[in-house]
Order: structure tokens, then C-alpha cells, then sequence
């Protein structure tokens, strides 16, 4: 099982900082990698898949990049509505495996 | 608008099984892959199981393999999953997911239901 390592475990910053979410992968996912968010008492989203596209709706200041087994999600000016947990996911190989998430705190 | 609704959860005796629904509109559910992912505040998020478009079409995570079943019924947009062997690892937020793209392997999961939740204790 490929498993995703996400650092840090909390990251504390304030509106209109710019956020660093790091995922790891024990094996290349080559750029099978997507990230979701997931709000209090919600349902994670889909943020983006395949590394860097980002899914419908989505707005323009969330961004991810890496290949591999080293992978980034950066979130350009926080809103408010950003605060979060953050998970990654690879599709490379079964099972299909996230990572423990990134917790997102208003400094 | 896509819409998953899950069902069936609640407590379960170890040893015991449950059957989880989830009902779906708002798409051609023939045409998608669909999975079950459950959370737990230890474990977080845990992918278990995934169907393609075909009844042997399936996939497990390693834990639940021969005593999850997933399936499907393309007349009533309906996906289940039988858990059979309750333990108390199974305890969790169980989400029914509708994969991203059609016509392809369980992959990245664009639309989830609100949970439901199954407890498992004696």
C-alpha cells in the first residue's frame, strides 16, 4: 500500500497569508495525485486531481504542483472559507490511499 | 444536481453484518465508478472499496477484503455495500462516492454523500 504522508499536521496562518501544504508518497504516484478539502461537518471536495487541474469550481488561488513522490498544495491569499483539513489522495496503485490530512487554523 | 444518499448504518453487533445504501441522482449511474470511503478521527480518511462499471469490476483495501461486498444496481441508481464480520475497527463515518470521470476504474471521487455513520459494539 502506497502511503501519503502530509505535513504539517496543523498549519496556523491569517487571512490573506499564503499556505504550503506539503504530501509525500512512500512510491512514485507518478502525477496521480489529487487533494480535497473538508469543512466542519462536511463532506470532503474534490480540489484538484492529476496534480495540478483543478476541478469545476474551484477558484484560481488554489494551486498544486510536484511529481513523484513529492507534492504541494499552495492556497495563493486565505479567505476566510479556507480554514480546513486538507487531504491528499493517490490513484496510482490499489488500494487508493489518503493522507492523514493538514489541518488549516486561523492564526 | 448530484445527489448520494446514504443509508442502513447504526449499530451492529461484533460478528454481525449491516447493509449500507446509497441512493443517487442527478447523473447516469451507469456510466460511473462508485466507492466507499469511511473516516474516523484516529484514522482519518480510508478508501475500502470501489466498483467499475461491471458486477466483478471491484476493489478492497486489504482490511475488509472477503468480508465487505460492494455492488451496485443500475435500475434503481442505487449502490450498496454488505459488511459482514463486524468489528470494532469498522466503527466509522461511512461516505458513499461518485468517481470524477466516466467510463473508467474507481479514481478520484467528485461527489460525496453526507455520511452515514456505523457503530460497532456489543
Amino acid at each position: 500500500e502506497i502511503v501519503l504522508t502530509q505535513s504539517p499536521a496543523t498549519l496556523s496562518l491569517s487571512p490573506g497569508e499564503r499556505a504550503t501544504l506539503s504530501c509525500r508518497a512512500s512510491q512514485s504516484v507518478f502525477n496521480y495525485l489529487a487533494w480535497y478539502q473538508q469543512r466542519p461537518g462536511q463532506a470532503p471536495r474534490l480540489l484538484i486531481y492529476d496534480v495540478s487541474t483543478r476541478a469545476p469550481g474551484i477558484p484560481a488561488r488554489f494551486s498544486g504542483s510536484g511529481s513523484g513522490t513529492d507534492f504541494t498544495l499552495t492556497i495563493s491569499t486565505l479567505e476566510a472559507e479556507d480554514f480546513a483539513i486538507y487531504f491528499c489522495q493517490q490513484r496510482s496503485r490499489w488500494p487508493r490511499s489518503f493522507g492523514q490530512g493538514t489541518r488549516l487554523d486561523i492564526k | 444536481e448530484v445527489r448520494l444518499l446514504e443509508s442502513g448504518g447504526g449499530l451492529g453487533q461484533p460478528g454481525g453484518s449491516l447493509r449500507l445504501s446509497c441512493t443517487t441522482s442527478g447523473f447516469t449511474f451507469s456510466n460511473y465508478a462508485m466507492n466507499w470511503v469511511r473516516q474516523t478521527p484516529g484514522k482519518g480518511l480510508e478508501w475500502v472499496a470501489g466498483l467499475g462499471l461491471s458486477p466483478d469490476d471491484t476493489y478492497y483495501t486489504d482490511s475488509v477484503k472477503g468480508r465487505f461486498t460492494i455492488s451496485r444496481d443500475n435500475s434503481k441508481n442505487t449502490l450498496y455495500l454488505q459488511i459482514d464480520s463486524l468489528t470494532a475497527e469498522d466503527s466509522a463515518l461511512y461516505y458513499c462516492a461518485k468517481d470524477r470521470e466516466p467510463y473508467s476504474p474507481p479514481n478520484y471521487f467528485d461527489s460525496w454523500g453526507q455520511g452515514i455513520l456505523v457503530s460497532v459494539s456489543s
